[in-house]
């Protein structure tokens, strides 16, 4: 079965203070893995794609990176404004929907 | 440019009745999903279509159902609500992938309140 955890669950951080959001993932052949930005009251907001181990996007402070088994949202030096719900969801090889993770929730404090 | 639009935004009604959530995308994605999204169970797939006519069972269909006539819209219907379907409902669209991934694009939600 398709499985997606993400770490932590919520992460409060201090304006420029810089980390990074993990998320695991078990899936039979990858197709793709996602990563959304989800403000309160709002839909999922999509952010970056990554195919394959090695691949790396970048967006604003935002980077994320891809292994076999991980992939992982860098944040550097965050501002206030990117605090939100982080969710990461992966596309298997033999469909097209989605198994979505729980999502991070970042507080970024001034 | 294009967009997903949901209708309404809000919605309280009583146990028992019938409700119809719209859904309404100008991306000319084939591939569209209805998810729910509760505390501590994050997104679930309720249905998805592939297209015209497709229609599919997610992970929590039971009391849904859809129709897809059309690209653009895939309504969500509860045919007797419950009060276990109070929840936030969304909306989302996605290209058909034959080879790399391809994103889904989220509609705004509805939030529904049954009482």
């Amino acid at each position: 079965e398709d499985q997606v955890t993400q770490s932590p669950e919520a992460l409060r951080l201090q304006e420029g203070e810089s980390s990074s959001l993990n998320c695991s993932y078990t899936v039979s052949g990858l197709r793709g893995l996602f990563w959304y930005r989800q403000d309160p009251g709002k839909g999922p907001e999509f952010l970056f794609t990554l195919y394959s181990a090695g691949e790396e996007k970048e967006k604003e402070r935002l980077k994320a990176t891809l292994t076999k088994k991980e992939s992982f949202l860098h944040i550097t030096a965050p501002k206030p404004e990117d605090s939100a719900t982080y969710l990461c969801a992966v596309q298997a090889n033999y469909g097209q929907n989605f198994v979505f993770g729980p999502g991070t929730r970042l507080s970024v404090l001034p | 440019d294009a967009e997903i639009t949901q209708s309404p935004r809000h919605k309280i009604t009583e146990t028992g009745r019938q409700v119809t959530l719209a859904c309404h995308q100008t991306w000319n994605h084939n591939n569209m999903f209805w998810y729910r999204q509760d505390l501590g169970h994050g997104l679930r797939l309720i249905h998805y279509s592939y297209g015209v006519q497709d229609t599919n069972k997610g992970e929590v269909s039971d009391g849904y159902s859809v129709s897809r006539s059309n690209t653009e819209d895939l309504p969500l219907t509860l045919e007797s609500a419950a009060s276990s379907q109070t929840s936030v409902y969304f909306c989302a669209s996605s290209e058909a992938s034959g080879g790399a991934g391809s994103a889904q694009y989220f509609g705004p939600g509805t939030r529904l309140t049954v009482l």
